[in-house]
């Protein structure tokens, strides 16, 4: 089992330009989650999807976030323009939803810099 | 909304004495999930251990331990015979069972263990 898959692992920009991060949750999970980490703010979640279906988004910062799922195998988190005050490490997270309490797995992490 | 506070940002114990780490929640939820999750400075995320609000046996992981007080909103975590990979930040979480699987987290404790 490979885990979450988060790519690329540090991505340095400059204010203004797009980002794109992504995610390749584990196989046969069919949550996923997006969260940020940083000194201010802790870890928060930005949105999640169920079945490539976006649940939660009341996370997300602004417009100039956007998230999508395309596939069960495959999200992207989008930020542009990028700002200094978006530069966090960015997780993503998968689970399995069924009967129970579910346990989130998470990815690496993208430690994102925005010059 | 649920609020979750640990109000030990910094620990330190002795390598193989026993430390209690704190956390306290709020909610007016009956059923929900409680977890402890690792961070060491790989930047993993890693499940520690997980409770269930309907349980009233605290949950055990080997070293690790709950207490878990449901009435007084105290979710603690006590790791017995520490190591020395046990150094990194501490998260407690919160999930509601209500079908939205987003996960509150506190601020953190980071936990030193000292040889």
């Amino acid at each position: 089992d490979a885990g979450v898959i988060q790519s690329p692992r540090h991505e340095v920009t400059e204010m203004g330009q797009e980002v794109t991060l992504r995610c390749k949750p584990i196989s046969g999970h069919n949550s996923l989650f997006w969260y940020r980490q940083t000194m201010m703010r802790g870890l928060e979640l930005l949105i999640y999807f169920n079945n490539n279906v976006p649940i939660d988004d009341s996370g997300m910062p602004e417009d100039r976030f956007s998230a999508k799922m395309p596939n069960a195998s495959f999200s992207t988190l989008k930020i542009q323009p990028s700002e200094p005050r978006d530069s966090a490490v960015y997780f993503c997270a998968s689970s399995f939803r069924g009967p129970g309490v579910n346990e989130q797995f998470f990815g690496p992490g993208t430690r994102l810099t925005v010059l | 909304a649920q609020t979750v506070t640990q109000s030990q940002p910094e620990m330190s114990v002795q390598e193989a004495e026993t430390v209690t780490l704190s956390c306290t929640y709020d909610t007016s939820e009956n059923n929900y999930y409680l977890f402890w999750y690792k961070q060491p400075p790989s930047r993993q995320m890693i499940l520690v251990i997980r409770q269930e609000a309907y349980k009233q046996q605290n949950a055990t992981e080997n070293r690790f331990s709950v207490n878990f007080q449901k009435a007084a909103k105290s979710f603690s975590l006590k790791i017995s015979d520490s190591q020395l990979g046990d150094t990194a930040m501490y998260f407690c979480a919160f999930m509601n069972d209500f079908g939205n699987e987003k996960l509150t987290f506190g601020t953190g404790t980071r936990l030193t263990i000292i040889p």
